[in-house]
């Protein structure tokens, strides 16, 4: 099967510091991927399309400055958290699909941030 | 736009009992229709899926089967196992291009001996 791998899985950061999170296919090629984030006893969130080679959609509400997203290659999406907060703190999911598949996503393990 | 309405949890079943998640859905044309599962502490994983109307998707004793004429996709299996006790997410992905997946809001189940 498809693997979506995460890194890193858990992080601590302190209150304005920037904090990258990797999103990696592992064994097939995204030419898209999708980031999500989960609050608690809520339903996943979409934040973003990312697209290899061009610049990421965002959802309404999602400040493109503060999440910043770069998809540089087929297998590896990155999201950086500009100058986080504590609201900031939360479960950062990404996403991808195989190009020729019907519409099954792969999802990665999830980073937990938490912004002290 | 699309959107996925789903029983909200707690669930608490004993072991062996019989399991509905109900699931209904807002979509134009025909969505690819989706149950993930998320066991405590990890991310998620696909369980089954149906892309077209009357399609039943299967797997490891769960069950659900895409009703166009009810939107509906409820998830169900006869004998729950401590082992099952998770989040179930119900999503949709719409047809036209490759879509964005909209999930319901998850249903925790939680299953004691």
């Amino acid at each position: 099967g498809a693997v979506v791998s995460q890194h890193p899985s858990r992080v601590i950061c302190k209150s304005g510091t920037s904090v990258k999170i990797e999103c990696r296919s592992l064994d097939f090629q995204a030419t898209t991927m999708f980031w999500y984030r989960q609050f608690p006893k809520k339903s996943l969130m979409l934040m973003a399309t990312s697209n290899e080679g061009s610049k990421a959609t965002y959802e309404q509400g999602v400040e493109k400055d503060k999440f910043l997203i770069n998809h540089a290659s087929l297998t590896l999406s990155t999201l950086t958290v500009t100058s986080a907060h504590p609201e900031d703190s939360s479960f950062y999911i990404c996403s991808a699909g195989r190009d020729s598949d019907t519409g099954e996503l792969f999802f990665g393990e999830g980073s937990r941030l938490t912004v002290l | 736009g699309n959107s996925v309405t789903q029983m909200e949890g707690p669930v608490t079943l004993s072991e062996e009992a019989f399991l509905t998640i109900n699931c209904t859905y807002t979509a134009t044309g025909y969505p690819s229709l989706f149950w993930y599962v998320q066991y405590p502490g990890e991310g998620l994983q696909l369980l089954l899926k149906a892309t077209k109307a009357d399609d039943k998707g299967s797997n490891k004793g769960f069950e659900a089967t895409y009703r166009k004429e009810t939107t509906s996709f409820h998830l169900e299996k006869g004998s729950v196992q401590v082992s099952d006790s998770a989040v179930y997410f119900c999503a949709l992905r719409g047809s036209g291009g490759y879509q964005k997946v909209t999930f319901g809001i998850g249903t925790k189940l939680q299953v004691i001996p």
